[in-house]
């Protein structure tokens, strides 16, 4: 069982590139979300999806766009990356949308430089 | 919005001690998750509870809604337990509306 899994795992990228980060669930889980983790601070949400075709902001949304084309993929993509986006990326997942577990990908480190 | 905070920050502690990590919030929830991060950086969800107590293997999560506080314990700790336990809560049943603790980083020493 796969679960949820994130692609790329790194990725280095200079200040003004774009990039899109790929979460695939074989869950089929209605909603995905994706978060930002930093050191010092707590798990901070950006997106979520609360099924295909849908997405919404989370707390810290500026920067970042997402797309749910299909139900087991959410993708998470910054247009013109800034230095303030170097961060570990989570991607997670649940069934519903509470109170159930989340389904937590391995994480993609970003670093912008 | 709610505050987490979570104790100790950093606990280092001798094979087969019994580990108590600490949660606290400021504001009523309806849910209450227990997550494991490992070294290598992945997250595992271990408990989701909003009242009482769940069991599984080594691991116990309490919770006491009137005084606003969680607790995981670990008995027989094992070094495969290092890891890094954050605590997140909800105000309501759904999961966009968590706030996340900074976590406790445990360290199990043979």
């Amino acid at each position: 069982n796969a679960g949820v899994t994130q692609t790329p795992k790194f990725r280095v990228l200079k200040t003004g590139q774009s990039m899109t980060l790929l979460c695939a669930q074989d869950m089929n889980h209605e909603y995905m979300y994706w978060y930002r983790q930093d050191p010092g601070m707590g798990l901070r949400l950006i997106h979520y999806s609360v099924g295909e075709g849908t997405t919404a902001k989370g707390e810290v949304p500026d920067g970042y766009n997402v797309s749910r084309l299909k139900k087991q993929n959410f993708l998470l993509g910054l247009e013109s990356a800034a230095p303030s986006q170097t961060s570990v990326y989570f991607c997670a997942s649940s069934y519903l949308r509470g109170p159930f577990s989340l389904f937590f990908g391995e994480g993609s480190r970003l670093t912008v430089l | 919005k709610n505050e987490v905070e979570q104790s100790p920050q950093n606990l280092t502690a001798q094979e087969g001690e019994f580990i108590t990590i600490n949660c606290s919030y400021s504001v009523g929830i309806s849910a209450l998750h227990w997550l494991q991060q490992h070294p290598g950086g992945g997250i595992v969800s271990l408990f989701m509870l909003s009242s009482g107590k769940k069991k599984h293997g080594r691991l116990i999560a309490t919770i006491n809604i009137q005084e606003k506080h969680s607790s995981l314990h670990i008995t027989a700790s094992h070094p495969r337990d290092s890891a890094v336990y954050i605590c997140a809560v909800g105000l309501n049943f759904g999961n966009e509306k968590l706030t996340f603790g900074t976590g406790t980083r445990l360290t199990i020493i043979p």
